[in-house]
């Protein structure tokens, strides 16, 4: 099966730095990746649609410029969190859907990055 | 706007069927997945359901009723491995997005 992988696991910042978040497809080109945040034990809210060559699709309430996605190429997504806060501290999941499929397709997530801000 | 509900917490014992609902309400739908997700880590892909009817994957089985909004995921035989959260997803078909329900925390007892 599709791979994403998914770097850092885990990270723990001081307050006021800027964290980045990669997110790659190891054996396809993924045209779209979606960027969740999951707070513990609740449900995974998606933040922003990345899209390869173009700018992001941010949900509403999800400040872009705090959390810049960058989709610089067909495999590669990144979202930095800028100015960490400890509200910032989240578990953030990137995914991707296999390439020239429909919705209904199943998604491919990355294992995650667990952000900790001090 | 768009909601999905699911029970927040199920226990049931090794061996058992469990059955998890799921209600939603979005602007677009275009079919109904579900999600399982152990503690820390990452979301693995169950069944997907786009047209009404129960699909079948070994011990999983999915249904949907797209004239009442509601799915359920089942799920037979319980392991203790079985214990995790499930979700239940709903594809927009406007925008292509997958949205999460609240999940529900399945917990398998011996």
């Amino acid at each position: 099966g599709a791979v994403v992988s998914q770097h850092p696991s885990r990270v723990i910042c001081k307050s006021g730095t800027s964290v980045k978040i990669e997110c790659r497809s190891l054996d396809f080109q993924a045209t779209t990746m979606f960027w969740y945040r999951q707070f513990p034990k609740q449900s995974l809210m998606l933040m922003a649609t990345s899209n390869e060559g173009s700018k992001a699709t941010y949900e509403q309430g999800v400040e872009k410029d705090k959390f810049l996605i960058n989709h610089a190429s067909l495999t590669l997504s990144t979202l930095t969190v800028t100015s960490a806060h400890p509200e910032d501290s989240s578990f953030y999941i990137c995914s991707a859907r296999w390439p020239r499929t429909g919705p209904g397709e199943k998604l491919f997530f990355g294992s995650g990055t667990q952000l900790s801000v001090l | 706007g768009q909601s999905l509900e699911q029970p927040s917490e199920v226990t049931a014992v090794e061996g058992a069927i469990v059955q998890i609902n799921c209600t939603y309400q979005t602007s677009g739908f275009y079919g109904l997945s579900w999600y399982q997700q152990h503690d820390g880590g990452a979301p693995t892909f169950l069944s997907y359901n786009a047209l009404d009817g129960l699909e079948e994957t070994g011990r999983f089985s999915s249904f949907l009723s797209r004239s009442d909004s509601y799915g359920y995921l089942l799920l037979q035989e319980l392991q203790m491995k079985d214990s995790a959260s499930y979700f239940c997803a709903v594809w927009e078909d406007s925008s292509y997005k997958l949205i999460f329900g609240s999940g529900t925390r399945l917990l398998v007892r011996p």
